[in-house]
């Protein structure tokens, strides 16, 4: 089946950095993808959507300012956490759809763990 | 407004009994229903979607049941076994590429061996 990787898997930062973390799709393209976030034993919020060749949606409650989301090709976007916080510490999710229409799957990266000190 | 509900945040089952997890939504434009299985500090992976024409799909052990009058649809696992212990996140979407997922809560799963 499809793939999507991300990169780093974890990341441990001190407060006031920038993070960058990468989602791929590596084996189609990708029209759109989508970041979450997710806290310890809730669901999954979407963040963002991502769509290649413009800028990205927020969800109601995101900071674009603070999550900056690149999707400069139909197999990468990037989401950057700036000026990190304690509170910005979470598990970050990308996943994908291909280009084509088809049965609504999305394809889900690996998660990023982040822990900001 | 939530428009993909799971109303159970957790449900217990025995190894080999059926495990029964519901899902209600209230946007009747979807065209596509989708089920997900999560392990801790892992991105979810798909198990088994649904299309809006349909009221049935079976996957092995997985079946997923849409009833588009009563805005339901339902994961039956049979039979249940300890490595379904996960959160099962049901969700929601329109056909077109553009347009995003939407997730209900999840339902965490604890199949007891």
């Amino acid at each position: 089946g499809a793939v999507v990787s991300q990169h780093p898997s974890w990341v441990i930062c001190k407060s006031g950095t920038s993070v960058k973390i990468e989602c791929r799709s590596l084996d189609f393209q990708a029209t759109t993808m989508f970041w979450y976030r997710q806290f310890p034993k809730q669901s999954l919020m979407l963040m963002a959507t991502s769509n290649e060749g413009s800028k990205a949606t927020y969800e109601q409650g995101v900071e674009k300012d603070k999550f900056l989301i690149n999707h400069a090709s139909l197999t990468l976007s990037t989401l950057t956490v700036t000026s990190a916080h304690p509170e910005d510490s979470s598990f970050y999710i990308c996943s994908a759809r291909a280009r084509t229409e088809g049965t609504g799957e999305l394809f889900f990266g690996e998660g990023s763990r982040l822990t900001v000190l | 407004d939530q428009q993909v509900k799971q109303n159970s945040p957790s449900l217990s089952v025995q190894e080999g009994r059926i495990s029964i997890l519901n899902c209600d939504y209230t946007n009747s434009m979807f065209d596509y229903f989708l089920w997900y299985k999560k392990y801790p500090a892992e991105g979810p992976t798909f198990l088994i979607s649904i299309s809006s024409i349909k009221d049935k799909n079976e996957d092995g052990r997985f079946t997923v049941f849409l009833n588009k009058s009563a805005k339901h649809l339902s994961l039956h696992i049979v039979p249940s076994q300890p490595g379904d212990s996960a959160v099962y996140f049901c969700a929601a979407s329109r056909k077109t590429s553009y347009d995003k997922v939407i997730f209900g809560p999840g339902t965490s799963l604890s199949v007891i061996p």
